[in-house]
């Protein structure tokens, strides 16, 4: 089965700078990766995805990039905010099957 | 806001009871999957219902099984309780299946098993 390693566990940046986080898939039969943030006490809130026919997309001050040959896709947050703290997980879907990474905690110091 | 709603939001159940939690789906979707999420960790897939129907299933024992409604709607049954089924449930919307579709997740369900 898939299997999704996430990197790193937890990450802290000041206010304004880019945090980056990195995952790594088994099955490259995966074709569709989404990115979810969960606060404290709520559900998974998708904030980004790609799928296997795109490299890279942007959306505002986030970014996702996906190397297929290579079986990795990582998250890229520009001008990083306070409320951009929480933790991160990435997803890799064969279709119905969604296996997800650990997670990552964000703090965003001010 | 998702529109995906689950309840109850917490529950406290003793080893060997039984559980039902409840999944309303975002209109218009016509698949749900379920998540087991331990604390610290990722989402663990538990199955999918498409149309009423188990549409794939995680590693998980049989004494998880789900029913899924006309309307689109699930439940989640847990049979014979143990410690370690404490954890954080969440179901996840989608419309469609076969090509993987965006999933939309609810609040969550919290159990505690004493």
């Amino acid at each position: 089965g898939e299997n999704v390693e996430q990197h790193p566990s937890t990450l802290s940046v000041q206010e304004g700078d880019s945090a980056v986080i990195k995952c790594t898939y088994s099955d490259s039969a995966s074709n569709y990766f989404p990115w979810y943030k969960q606060e404290l006490g709520k559900g998974p809130q998708l904030i980004i995805d790609i799928r296997s026919n795109v490299g890279e997309k942007k959306d505002q001050r986030i970014a996702v990039t996906l190397n297929k040959t290579a079986k990795h896709f990582s998250l890229h947050i520009t001008e990083t905010q306070p409320e951009d703290s929480a933790v991160y997980f990435c997803a890799a879907d064969l279709g119905g099957d969604m296996r997800f990474g650990a997670g990552t905690r964000l703090t965003v110091k001010p | 806001e998702t529109g995906v709603t689950q309840s109850p939001t917490h529950l406290i159940k003793t080893r060997g009871q039984q559980v039902t939690l409840r999944c309303s789906s975002q209109s218009g979707h016509n698949t749900v999957s379920w998540y087991q999420q331990a604390l610290g960790q990722g989402p663990q897939f538990i199955f999918q219902y498409y149309r009423e129907e188990e549409n794939g299933r995680g590693n998980f024992p049989p004494r998880f099984s789900g029913l899924q409604f006309p309307n689109y709607s699930s439940e989640l049954n847990v049979n014979a309780l143990e410690l370690d089924d404490s954890a954080l449930y969440l179901c996840a919307s989608s419309l469609g299946t076969g090509e993987a579709e965006t999933q939309y997740f609810g609040p969550g369900t919290r159990l505690l098993v004493l």
